[in-house]
């Protein structure tokens, strides 16, 4: 299976930062990456799909960039609500090979 | 909104399998694909498998390929998980999520892409 490594594994900010979290695929997976956000006691959350395409209802400070095996996801100007875990997950394998995560970046204050 | 509404809390002894379930719409079942993804304490997200019931075609995350089990039930539109030979390090918040589906490249299987919905999560408890 395709892996996702994700760097850092958390990272410390303040409010009106700008935050960028990184994943690495262990192949070419062309845009097919997504990011999620999660909070504890929470749903996941879809943030971006296919590298950059923003989700319905996401505020515009978060942005994603990247193709082929690197990929980012860009917080602008933090807000309080944005401290969560953050994951990559890439959509390009198909059967027998499944979808994967990246282990997560903790964002805290 | 998409409702995907899973079953509530369970506990289980070692050795034992778990059941769990997550009901949607007709719409959404006839047109996307759903898949099993479980937090354990301390960790983080993990795809367990997925299915997309049109078909009905499977698919199962390696680690998980001998014990798992994900079906679909049209007549009431309610896609299952059933995991077997529990231990302790099973105890997790398990998730069905909404997948968006399809073929990347020409001749392939169609895959699970991306998640966009997501049921409130099931803990399972395993312990003697």
């Amino acid at each position: 299976d395709i892996q996702l490594t994700q760097s850092p594994s958390s990272l410390s900010a303040s409010v009106g930062d700008r935050v960028t979290i990184a994943c690495r695929a262990s192949q070419i997976i062309n845009s097919s990456l997504n990011w999620y956000q999660h909070k504890r006691g929470k749903v996941p959350k879809l943030l971006i799909h296919d590298a950059s395409s923003l989700e319905t209802g996401v505020p515009l400070r978060f942005s994603g960039s990247g193709s082929g095996t690197d990929f980012n996801l860009t917080i602008n100007t933090l807000q309080p609500d944005d401290f969560a875990t953050y994951y990559c997950q890439q959509g390009y394998s198909s059967p027998p090979e499944t979808v994967t995560f990246g282990g997560g970046t903790q964002v805290q204050i | 909104q998409v409702q995907l509404g899973q079953s509530g809390a369970q506990v289980k002894k070692p050795g034992s399998s778990v059941k769990v379930s997550c009901v949607t719409s007709g719409d959404t079942f006839n047109n996307y694909g759903f898949a099993w993804v479980r937090q354990a304490p301390g960790h983080g997200l993990e795809y367990m498998g997925g299915i997309i019931p049109i078909f009905p075609l499977t698919n199962y995350a390696q680690k998980f390929q001998d014990r798992v089990r994900i079906t679909a039930d049209e007549s009431s539109t309610t896609v299952y998980m059933e995991l077997s030979t529990l231990t302790s390090e099973d105890t997790a918040i398990y998730y069905c999520a909404r997948a968006q589906w399809g073929s990347r490249r020409i001749g392939d299987i169609a895959g699970l892409h991306y998640f966009d919905s997501w049921g409130q999560g099931t803990l399972v408890s395993v312990s003697s």
